[in-house]
């Protein structure tokens, strides 16, 4: 089977640093992504990793590594606003792009 | 530059009622996407679709249609309406980057 397992909540305060990790299940992957989604809104893109390593964007970065099944995201310097649901994704082949259930981030002040 | 519009907003059908759920996309994408987003939980992969007259079946197709004419629109149809379909509808494209974007969502009831 094809399945992206995520922790389904996480809480931290503002200014620190968080790690939500997603390990996944599937027979020919290309790649791992981050979505980020506000209640009401949409997912918008974060973050991709095609081959093992980090990748550093502003205050989000994301790790991959393919022969543990594994990645992650981290957010550093925390603010309200990224109280949101985070989502990975991974490309299974012929562009079939699935989702794991998210990670639901409260940010305390 | 709209991106992906999805179109209507909102929507209630009566049980066994069918309709037609619209995407469009003005970015020139290859690949579209359709997926459903019950409350509080993960998106699920309807039906995607990597180019004109070609689509495929995602994770849970059933009770679902779809069709790709042209490259820009890739429309949803709901065939005999079930409250099982109560959902969140997102479509997205993509250039094939494995970067989606997506539209602001269908909301869509069914009593």
């Amino acid at each position: 089977g094809q399945s992206l397992e995520q922790p389904s909540e996480v809480t931290a305060v503002e200014g620190a640093i968080v790690q939500i990790n997603c390990t996944y299940q599937t027979s020919g992957f290309y790649g791992l992504s981050w979505y980020q989604q506000h209640d009401g809104g949409a997912p918008t893109f974060l973050s991709y990793n095609a081959l093992d390593g980090l990748e550093e964007t502003g205050r989000f970065s994301s790790f991959l590594s393919r022969s543990d099944s594994y990645g992650y995201l981290l957010l550093q310097e925390l603010q309200m606003k990224d109280s949101a649901s985070y989502f990975c994704a991974g490309n299974t082949g012929g562009f079939k792009t699935i989702f794991g259930a998210g990670t639901r981030l409260f940010v305390k002040a | 530059n709209a991106g992906v519009t999805q179109t209507p907003k909102f929507r209630i059908l009566k049980i066994g009622q069918s309709m037609t759920l619209q995407c469009t996309q003005d970015m020139n994408h290859n690949y579209m996407y359709w997926y459903r987003q019950d409350p509080g939980m993960g998106l699920k992969l309807i039906y995607y679709s990597v180019g004109a007259g070609i689509t495929d079946k995602g994770e849970v197709p059933n009770g679902y249609n779809v069709s790709r004419s042209t490259t820009e629109d890739f429309p949803l149809r709901l065939e005999l309406a079930a409250p099982s379909q109560t959902s969140v509808y997102f479509c997205a494209s993509s250039s094939g980057a494995n970067v989606l974007t997506f539209g602001a969502g269908s909301r869509l009831t069914v009593l």
